[in-house]
């Protein structure tokens, strides 16, 4: 059975510094598909990236930056310089098989992220 | 392009009654999921549809939930009769498999039964 293991139940820091969620997976797939999303205070659900179990490139958005170690089956979310307007829940999710986005996700427990000015 | 559309956005109904909760996915998207995010068990997968077939229901929580997509454009969540414990937030979401694979949620139903 797939699990995702958000360990981090509240993360608080001032803004500008940095700040790491972690997100530990379990599956027995070979192929499966890693997801982050953010939870505003408004209560939507933003997706923000998506790797493969092939592609274990980090990569680097603008201040948000992922790593993914299959290794310790852990997909991380760096937040660099942090703001205000970060603070939210954030979700790592986990798809399994080659479907990928057609196969429903299992979502972590969340990290409620609160940046304080 | 519009988004994922959900109604209503808040349904207040007293236990017993039926409630029906609506989705109309993203235009083009073949995939349609329904989750449900409580605070004691966080977002849990409901039931999912490929190309309008039900694929995987094993989530639905009991017989009182039933879903439906009648066509490519449509989706109903049924629950029928409600209890104060099915209070929630009930997303839908869709996705294009072949594509970029990410699952695009829509705002969500506020479910309170009273």
């Amino acid at each position: 059975a797939q699990k995702v293991t958000q360990a981090q139940t509240e993360i608080s820091v001032v803004e500008k510094e940095d700040v790491t969620l972690d997100c530990v997976y379990e599956t027995r797939d070979t192929t499966y598909y890693l997801f982050w999303y953010k939870q505003p205070p408004s209560g939507e659900l933003v997706f923000l990236i998506r790797r493969n179990s092939f592609d274990e490139q980090n990569e680097i958005s603008g201040r948000y930056s992922w790593n993914f170690q299959k290794s310790t089956s852990s997909f991380n979310f760096t937040i660099t310089a942090s703001q205000v307007v970060d603070s939210a829940v954030y979700f790592c999710a986990l798809s399994e098989g080659s479907g990928g986005g057609a196969d429903g996700l299992t979502f972590g427990k969340g990290t409620h992220l609160i940046i304080q000015p | 392009d519009a988004g994922v559309i959900q109604s209503p956005r808040h349904e207040v109904t007293e236990m017993g009654q039926e409630v029906t909760l609506r989705c109309k996915p993203i235009s083009g998207h073949n995939s349609l999921f329904w989750y449900r995010q409580t605070m004691m068990r966080g977002l849990e997968l409901l039931i999912y549809f490929n190309n309008n077939v039900p694929i995987d229901d094993s989530g639905m929580p009991e017989d009182r939930f039933s879903a439906k997509m009648p066509n490519a454009s449509f989706s109903t969540l049924k629950i029928q009769p409600s209890e104060p414990r099915d209070s929630a937030v009930y997303f839908c979401a869709s996705s294009y498999p072949p594509g970029d694979h990410e699952q695009y949620f829509g705002p969500g139903t506020r479910l309170t039964v009273t």
